[in-house]
């Protein structure tokens, strides 16, 4: 069982909608993290939250909106996506003495 | 900055069968994963293995970091092996949420 929990598992939505992913973790780790992944590609950075604060964004487009409410959850919020947005949505967290990420589940997107 | 380089792209191999992958890294590196990201997406932790040996199982992980490069040895392969690993590193400051690159992955597939 992992001990990161996205929702949702799915989400169709279209290009006008406006709707988040959520992310929680319970092992007391302080950084936090999103990545996405198109299929058959490594997952790619996208943001990047230390200690409740935004510390990497990497040239993420306006249309994604992080929100890290505190140090337990994460949300990322969608408005105005295109359909190359599609992806698999991945959420992370990691131990402040080493680094070690773990991932949640994901969250599979699909832009209509 | 940092590339990582996986090899070999894909491995198809009879269940029962043995296994190297390999991944190199271009420059020093402060945090060294393995991941295993199954069929449904899910990117499970294998290894933290920034130097050193480490097994668990029928698997284990060497990083020679003086020599940038790290291996990960399936043993008895069995058909849930089956999906794709990622090596991936990381540069940053620790403990300040830092960015883990990943390699573009070995595609396993065993066979029954």
């Amino acid at each position: 069982d992992t001990e990161v929990t996205q929702t949702p598992k799915h989400l169709v939505m279209g290009m006008t909608n406006k709707k988040s992913l959520k992310c929680e973790q319970h092992m007391g780790h302080r950084a936090m993290y999103w990545y996405k992944q198109k299929a058959k590609k490594p997952p790619e950075l996208m943001f990047v939250y230390s200690y409740e604060k935004l510390s990497i964004n990497e040239s993420v487009p306006s249309r994604f909106s992080p929100e890290c409410p505190n140090s337990s959850l994460l949300n990322l919020h969608l408005h105005a996506l295109q359909p190359e947005d599609s992806a698999l949505y991945l959420c992370a967290s990691s131990q402040r003495r080493t680094g070690e990420l773990f991932f949640g589940e994901g969250s599979r997107l699909t832009v209509l | 900055g940092i590339q990582v380089e996986q090899s070999p792209p894909d491995l198809i191999l009879q269940e029962g069968a043995n296994s190297t992958l390999r991944c190199n890294f271009s420059d020093s590196v402060n945090n060294l994963q393995w991941f295993h990201q199954n069929p449904w997406g899910q990117l499970i932790n294998l290894f933290y293995i920034p130097s050193g040996t480490k097994q668990n199982g029928r698997l284990s992980a060497t990083t020679v970091a003086t020599e940038r490069y790290s291996l990960l040895y399936i043993s008895s392969s069995q058909t849930t092996d089956s999906g794709v690993y990622f090596c991936a590193v990381e540069q940053g400051v620790r403990n300040q949420g830092g960015k883990l690159i990943f390699g573009q992955g070995t595609e396993l597939s065993v066979k029954p």
